[in-house]
């Protein structure tokens, strides 16, 4: 079943601009991870952030987490053309039994 | 080191048959999991692989079912294929039995005809 649900489904901005992506899930977790895939590839790791962390960032990816609301947001800053891919966030409940649970993911488009 | 690989990229098959879907994880890595990804279900965790024995399933029908070799790869066989399985599979490795972060592969499509 899918735990994560990503927000907005589908988002295109420009080149340049900054490109924030939220995700909310149902249960506790243990980590919350995030992913890039283009174009129906395989996916790609980029960060993961754990549980008793509330930010984290990468290069040009920011991180949040708000346990309390069961949330968590990505934000791209400077967004690129490459950066034209779906964003996927996936919890890990630490049991190890179902997986990670993945979110429907975001759409994101970068106009040159 | 090299990344995860799956074969064949792409297969077309009809209903009734049944289809083996390989991976080779990263050198090293000794957990695989296969995930299912359609349009309609997104992302969906078929089962883990850990030292040659199943450790977690997902919610799917016995027709999916998997196997690991001594060198960690991996293969996954679907039968008595329905249209519904058409999907893009993903293998992933990690190097650990419930590894956080997981490495995927490229992935095979599957079109059921």
């Amino acid at each position: 079943s899918q735990q994560g649900e990503e927000d907005p489904q589908a988002l295109s901005i420009q080149e340049g601009e900054n490109a924030t992506m939220n995700c909310s899930y149902k249960t506790s977790i243990n980590n919350l991870q995030w992913y890039r895939q283009n174009s129906g590839r395989g996916l790609v790791h980029l960060i993961l952030i754990r549980s008793n962390e509330r930010e984290k960032h990468s290069g040009r990816l920011r991180v949040t987490l708000d346990t309390s609301k069961k949330s968590s947001s990505l934000l791209i800053t400077a967004s690129r053309a490459a950066d034209t891919a779906s964003y996927f966030c996936a919890t890990d409940d630490g049991g190890g039994a179902d997986g990670l649970t993945f979110g429907k993911g975001t759409h994101l488009i970068i106009q040159p | 080191k090299a990344g995860v690989t799956q074969t064949p990229r792409y297969l077309i098959k009809t209903r009734g048959q049944q289809v083996t879907l390989s991976c080779s994880p990263i050198s090293g890595h000794r957990s695989v999991s296969w995930y299912q990804q359609t349009p309609g279900q997104g992302l969906q965790f078929l089962f883990e692989y850990f030292s040659e024995t199943q450790r977690n399933k997902g919610n799917f029908p016995g027709r999916f079912s998997g196997r690991q070799f001594s060198n960690s790869r991996s293969e996954m066989n679907v039968s008595t294929l329905e249209l519904g399985d058409s999907a893009l599979y993903l293998c992933a490795s990690s190097p650990i039995q419930g590894g956080e972060t997981q490495y995927f592969g490229p992935g095979t499509r599957l079109l059921v005809l």
